[in-house]
């Protein structure tokens, strides 16, 4: 069975600390890997996609992968209130298309 | 433009009722999937779509019966559903269902059903 993992959370962080999500994953094969932030009610929408091993930043994101780990990370900078959602980790092991999620980290943040 | 639509945005229906929920993508992509999202657990696949032809069935119960019309365009048929089919149901789009690049969701419709 491929698994992702991550902690549920909720995750608690105030405002302007850097939030740390973490996601390891089973299957060796995968090649893509995506977070997703999702507010409540609403669909999820891509923050960050990355492919290769090392990190990838866009604006106060950065997303780390390390393969050989089979760990995804993603970290948010100078974290505010509207950062406040569920993120899903979500990679793509090749099978048609399919995305397998993780349990999704819900992160707050504090004024 | 990298918009999904999805139609309607609410829905209430009745356990005997026949309904359809729709969505579309103007991005040439070629796959597009349905997934069902209850509260507080990740989206679950329901239904892959490949180049207009059905590729994956989740083991999802005949009630729900999906159709590709065209490459831009999903329907979801529902049919004599149970309380507990009610969640967000999701519609997204990929270049192809064997890229590695990321799915696109729509805004999904919110399903009651009584």
């Amino acid at each position: 069975q491929k698994e992702v993992e991550q902690n549920s959370g909720p995750l608690s962080v105030p405002e302007g600390a850097i939030a740390s999500l973490n996601c390891t994953y089973s299957d060796r094969v995968s090649q893509s890997f995506f977070w997703y932030r999702q507010y409540s009610g609403k669909s999820p929408e891509l923050i960050m996609s990355i492919y290769s091993n090392g990190d990838k930043e866009d604006g106060r994101f950065t997303a780390q992968l390390n393969k050989a780990s089979q760990y995804v990370s993603l970290l948010i900078r100078d974290s505010q209130p509207s950062d406040s959602a569920t993120y899903l980790c979500a990679v793509n092991p090749g099978l048609g298309g399919k995305l397998i999620f993780g349990q999704g980290t819900e992160l707050s943040v504090k004024p | 433009d990298t918009e999904v639509t999805q139609t309607p945005k609410h829905l209430v229906m009745g356990m005997t009722n026949k309904k359809s929920l729709k969505c579309e993508q103007h991005m040439g992509h070629r796959a597009m999937y349905w997934y069902k999202q209850k509260a507080k657990k990740p989206p679950e696949l329901m239904f892959v779509y490949s180049y207009e032809k059905l590729s994956i069935n989740e083991s999802v119960p005949s009630r729900f019966s999906p159709e590709c019309p065209n490459s831009s365009l999903l329907n979801l048929h529902l049919h004599a559903l149970q309380p507990e089919d009610s969640a967000l149901y999701l519609c997204a789009s990929s270049q192809a269902p064997d890229s590695l690049r990321q799915q696109y969701f729509g805004p999904g419709t919110r399903l009651t059903v009584t």
